[in-house]
């Protein structure tokens, strides 16, 4: 079973259209987050949510809109896709919030804006 | 910026060869951690070291901390084509702040 799943694993849309990827996690940890990888490989983190609540937003557009129903999904939809939203987005999930705990990853979602 | 800095960025070395990568940083922490990424596919993580240790060992890998220095470095040992990913220091920090990652280092083991 994979532990840090995420879906799609790619997708490519046009310019302004409103796009979704999802994630969920079988560890039973409280923390969940999204990241975003750039071309060269840089990785940020948008979004920290401890138990259903979101406890980071790191100065990331409101057209990126995190939701979490419950501590094992968090999704992350994007409204009015840009050229400069393509990138790679990583969601994973750690046992605790905070800097000492180690991440587990899922395997990304490749997002093409044309 | 609390972001850490791989050296070198890309390094090729032949199998059997020792790779060795090192990972500086600007403020100060409570853990520094190792991660794989393979192409296409998502982060691994390799080690842990608290900032109040200078060493470490996994396996292959040796990992050291040096706090006067913020600088760690990540050796790997008698290196297989399997190695071959990029590597990325990641700095803890306290309370709520999420680790952040460094830009890597590519790695390339040659058979």
């Amino acid at each position: 079973d994979t532990a840090v799943s995420q879906t799609p694993k790619y997708l490519v849309t046009q310019m302004g259209n409103d796009k979704s990827i999802k994630c969920e996690q079988n560890l039973g940890h409280d923390t969940m987050y999204w990241y975003k990888q750039d071309s060269k490989k840089f990785l940020k983190i948008m979004f920290s949510y401890n138990n259903k609540e979101l406890i980071i937003n790191e100065t990331v557009p409101n057209r990126f809109s995190p939701k979490s129903p419950d501590k094992a999904h968090l999704n992350l939809h994007i409204n009015s896709l840009e050229l400069g939203d393509s990138a790679v987005y990583f969601c994973a999930s750690s046992q605790a919030a905070g800097g000492s705990e180690k991440l587990f990853f899922g395997s990304g979602t490749q997002l093409s804006v044309l | 910026s609390q972001q850490g800095e791989e050296d070198p960025q890309a390094l090729s070395i032949q199998e059997g060869e020792n790779a060795t990568m090192n990972c500086s940083y600007k403020t100060s922490i409570n853990n520094l951690q190792w991660y794989r990424q393979n192409s296409g596919r998502g982060l691994v993580h390799l080690i842990l070291i608290r900032s109040n240790e200078r060493e470490k060992h996994s396996g292959r890998l040796r990992v050291t901390l040096d706090t006067s220095k913020k600088s760690s470095s990540l050796l790997i040992t008698a290196s297989r084509a399997a190695d071959t990913a990029s590597y990325f220091c990641a700095t803890g920090h306290s309370g709520n702040t999420p680790l952040v990652f460094g830009k890597g280092t590519r790695l390339s083991v040659i058979a």
